[in-house]
């Protein structure tokens, strides 16, 4: 079947340290992937896309994602982690339609 | 400055009474869905338009309308409101529909309790 998983629900990380979070979909084709973010009380932003080419896209914040075919896997990553960033994380794919992840809550320990 | 408004932010009614969710695009954009996020299940499709007067139904459209009478506005409808909709709706735009390769602009948000 068609999805877009999120294994972590909930993760916690100390502030400064590195961050990743999992996405995992399951298409025929190469979809279009997206993460977008979602801050307490807000809309979704949109943090990074990959479409095509160069695996390892850069987005806002400071965060980055590389796309591998192989693993079917979009993972989101940040090198150093700030309290700001604590929010609820969502892949996505546009495979016609857009198809979000469960989502993952990030929490930040000072 | 370009923005997705939605209206209420916030909304609690009773079963029954029929409830109109506004949203609101000013990018000219041709796509436009309504989903619902409820904890533990992400967001979830309701209903999308590819353009003007082209609506079609998403994962879970029972008990939703929508309708897409103008480029800029798609308004959710609750013609009969029950508690399992209870939820936070988000209306979302996009420049082209299919393949969904562009960008979602997301409204602020809107929770509805339905009590």
């Amino acid at each position: 079947a068609q999805s877009v998983t999120q294994p972590d629900i909930h993760i916690t990380v100390s502030e400064g340290a590195s961050l990743e979070l999992r996405c995992n979909y399951s298409y025929g084709a190469t979809p279009y992937l997206f993460w977008y973010v979602q801050s307490p009380g807000q809309g979704l932003q949109l943090l990074l896309k990959y479409f095509s080419g160069d695996t390892l896209v850069q987005g806002i914040k400071g965060f980055e994602a590389e796309f591998k075919r192989s693993q079917s896997s979009f993972n989101l990553r940040k090198p150093s982690v700030h309290w700001s960033d604590a929010a609820e994380y969502f892949c996505a794919v546009g495979v016609g339609d857009m198809r979000f992840g469960a989502g993952t809550r990030l929490t930040v320990k000072p | 400055e370009a923005q997705v408004t939605q209206n209420p932010r916030y909304l609690i009614t009773v079963t029954g009474k029929k409830l109109t969710v506004t949203c609101s695009q000013n990018m000219n954009h041709e796509y436009m869905s309504w989903y619902r996020q409820d904890p533990g299940l992400g967001l979830r499709q309701i209903y999308y338009s590819m353009n003007v007067e082209v609506t079609d139904k998403g994962d879970v459209p029972e008990g939703y309308k929508v309708s897409r009478k103008e480029k800029r506005n798609f308004p959710l409808i609750l013609e009969s409101p029950s508690p399992n909709q209870t939820s936070l709706y988000f209306c979302a735009s996009s420049l082209y529909g299919q393949p969904m390769n562009t960008e979602a602009f997301f409204g602020q948000g809107t929770r509805l309790t339905v009590v």
